[in-house]
């Protein structure tokens, strides 16, 4: 059964670099059967998808972080990374990463979530 | 506030029948994307209940079904339990914002 687990800098300040790690289990992200995407709740804005990653490279952002936000895939240690630069205590939120569902396509939904990490941007 | 609005809220007594609704737009729904919908408990991640408009993963029960017209759709809970209690949110793609966006999520309460 595939589980995602994220980790990464809990607390952040203001005008640095946000860096999550979500390891994956159960299943190999190399294998080019799935796509992976990073997703953040915050109360007051709810749920908003931020990123997606496809057959080892291939990147939809979404556009309103696209300056700022970038991922990447460990094959070797079967994770995904999420960078997100220059954060304000509007990037605090609970960051997910999940799978993507179906094929490739505007379709997809995201299935399953890992627990989520709470990042808090303060100085 | 969000591209695909839901009610903040909705409640029933066990064994009823609520319906969850999710209200689009020409860019999104209406194109013909199909909509999706999780249950998220709370302290917890979203769990996909339905995908493709329709269809129910496995250990998902029938009791929880979903349907799209025009630019809306709604999740239809029947039988309802004391642990369906949650949030519910809707999920679809808008091709105007070229984003996969979610609704603002409603919270069921049951009676």
């Amino acid at each position: 059964q595939l589980q995602l687990q994220e980790s990464g800098s809990g607390l952040v300040k203001p005008s640095q670099t946000l860096s999550l790690t979500c390891a994956v289990s159960g299943g190999s992200i190399s294998s080019g059967d799935y796509a992976w995407s990073w997703i953040r709740q915050t109360p007051g804005k709810g749920l908003e998808w931020l990123v997606y990653i496809y057959q080892s490279g291939s990147v939809y952002y979404n556009p309103s972080l696209k300056s700022r936000v970038s991922i990447s895939e460990d094959t070797s240690k079967n994770h995904l990374s999420l960078r997100l630069r220059s954060v304000t205590a509007a990037d605090t939120a609970v960051y997910y990463c999940a799978r993507v569902g179906g094929n490739v396509t505007a379709n997809n939904w995201f299935d399953p979530w890992g627990p989520g990490t709470q990042v808090t941007v303060s100085s | 506030q969000s591209v695909l609005t839901q009610p903040p809220s909705v409640s029933g007594a066990p064994g009823q029948r609520v319906i969850i609704s999710c209200t689009g737009s020409s860019t999104n729904i209406g194109t013909g994307y199909d909509v999706h919908w999780y249950q998220q408990f709370p302290g917890t991640a979203p769990k996909v209940l339905i995908y493709g408009n329709t269809n129910r993963p496995s250990g998902v029960p029938d009791r929880f079904s979903g349907s799209k017209s025009g630019t809306s759709a709604s999740l239809a809970i029947t039988g309802l339990q004391a642990d369906d209690e949650a949030d519910y949110y809707c999920q679809s793609y808008d091709n105007d914002l070229n984003i996969w966006i979610f609704g603002g999520g409603t919270r069921l309460t049951v009676l």
